[in-house]
């Protein structure tokens, strides 16, 4: 079966940083394409990253230069660095593993719970 | 600020045919096909159409999916209590190379 699970978050001052977890298992995540998408509270998606199963990493404009994706293959996890947090980062993070890139549309058919990221004001 | 277009709510009650649509532009829907999420209060997307019209095991048939030019319409029949949710739809937008979403449609059930 698989399963994503998230942690990390939490409650950050603006300019601060943050590092999110998300343990794959059922599957083997070098093998995937896999994403961060970010929910505003009350709001919609957000795609954020992406890291391709060849390694090649992209992101939003609204991170770029401030966030970055990674995975450890041996722990099957993937990782989301956030640098110089901005209130406007604040949201629920989910990672999802995505497929169809290149062919189709990009979807996304497994998502974690989601881990809640505070940047207050 | 979503760059695909949907009605912010949508309701119908139980038994009825609800649908949602998504507008986009030749860049995104108008070139690359579209997914839908169903966010159930309090809980994570899920995905629940792919390529426009494919449906992924375990989603009933009472869900379909369709697109036409720029646009796409998600259609639910014999609704139910439990499709009262958020719906978001997505596609692939060629301009910046990213992912899009639109806003959601909060579902109610009457």
């Amino acid at each position: 079966e698989v399963q994503l699970v998230e942690s990390g978050g939490g409650l950050m001052q603006p300019g601060g940083s943050l590092r999110l977890s998300c343990a794959a298992s059922g599957f083997i995540l070098r093998n995937n394409f896999m994403s961060w998408v970010r929910q505003a509270p009350g709001k919609g998606l957000e795609w954020v990253s992406v890291i391709y199963s060849g390694g090649r990493t992209d992101y939003a404009d609204s991170v770029k230069g401030r966030f970055t994706v990674s995975r450890d293959e041996s722990k099957n996890t993937l990782y989301l660095q956030m640098n110089s947090l901005r209130v406007e980062d604040t949201a629920v993070y989910y990672c999802a593993r995505e497929s169809g890139r290149g062919v189709v549309s990009p979807y996304f058919d497994y998502w974690g719970q989601g881990t809640l990221v505070t940047v207050p004001s | 600020q979503f760059v695909l277009t949907q009605p912010p709510s949508a309701s119908g009650t139980p038994g009825q045919r609800v649908s949602i649509s998504c507008s986009g532009s030749t860049s995104n829907i108008g070139l690359n096909s579209v997914n839908w999420y169903q966010q159930l209060p309090g809980t994570a997307p899920k995905l629940l159409m792919y390529k426009n019209n494919q449906r992924p095991s375990g989603v009933p048939d009472r869900f379909s999916g369709s697109k036409s030019g720029t646009s796409a319409s998600l259609a639910i029949s014999g609704l139910q209590s439990d499709d009262e949710a958020d719906y978001y739809c997505a596609a692939w937008d060629t301009g910046p190379d990213v992912v899009v979403f639109g806003g959601g449609t909060k579902l109610t059930v009457l």
